[in-house]
């Protein structure tokens, strides 16, 4: 799969490769996450959260790991398909009701 | 049901002119939100309603104003419109009085000239 080590705003990958988009917060205080996918001219969907009392959790074809020490979040996709080129952001709540976002990842697969 | 509806699409106002942008959902959800999306940003937050009669500001309010008078609607309120205030305006609702699994609305685009 391909990845990206530090948050770049743009990640191309193979149809049928594993993504992994990764995501820094700044808030020490943050305790739940989110990320959301966005297509072109939509708003963003919710795709997968998770709690600070917890370093990994799945859903279909989507995986969230969280490092809490290095305040560091990651996005997992399997087998990517077309319908997954679109944009993801992460975001981070410290208080259940303001959310930050970051600044996305522009995602493209390539057939 | 609609989801969240979002009124209009598209509206170009001149520096200076008010309006409201329109929100409404049909899911009996008490947490609202405003949010703007700037050219290659995340979203931020406006302001926010934990219910009818409460609301809050988030991280950019300045320009805004909000009031929910009903658990179905959350208007946004620009009272003097400033080029700075030309970006795509989303809202979204989640169930309960938390943030959790909002739902966005698709969006209105403002351009103020």
């Amino acid at each position: 799969g391909e990845s990206v080590g530090l948050h770049l705003p743009t990640l191309s990958v193979q149809e049928g490769d594993n993504s992994i988009i990764n995501c820094a917060y700044s808030n020490s205080a943050s305790d739940y996450f989110i990320w959301y996918k966005q297509e072109s001219g939509k708003g963003p969907q919710f795709i997968i959260d998770i709690r600070s009392n917890m370093d990994k959790r799945q859903g279909q074809r989507v995986t969230v790991l969280l490092n809490k020490t290095v305040k560091h979040l990651s996005l997992q996709i399997a087998a990517t398909q077309p319908g997954d080129s679109a944009v993801y952001f992460c975001a981070e709540s410290a208080n259940d009701y303001k959310l930050s976002f970051g600044a996305g990842t522009t995602v493209t697969v390539r057939a | 049901n609609a989801g969240v509806t979002q009124t209009p699409k598209f509206q170009v106002l001149k520096t200076g002119q008010s309006m409201t942008l329109q929100c409404a959902q049909d899911m009996n959800h008490e947490y609202m939100s405003w949010y703007r999306q700037d050219p290659g940003m995340g979203l931020r937050l406006i302001h926010y309603s934990v219910g009818a009669g409460i609301t809050d500001q988030g991280e950019v309010p300045n320009g805004y104003n909000v009031s929910r008078s009903t658990t179905e609607d959350f208007p946004l309120r620009l009272l003097s419109a400033a080029p700075s205030q030309t970006s795509v305006y989303f809202c979204a609702s989640s169930p309960g009085a938390l943030l959790y699994e909002q739902y966005f609305g698709p969006g209105t685009r403002l351009t103020v000239t």
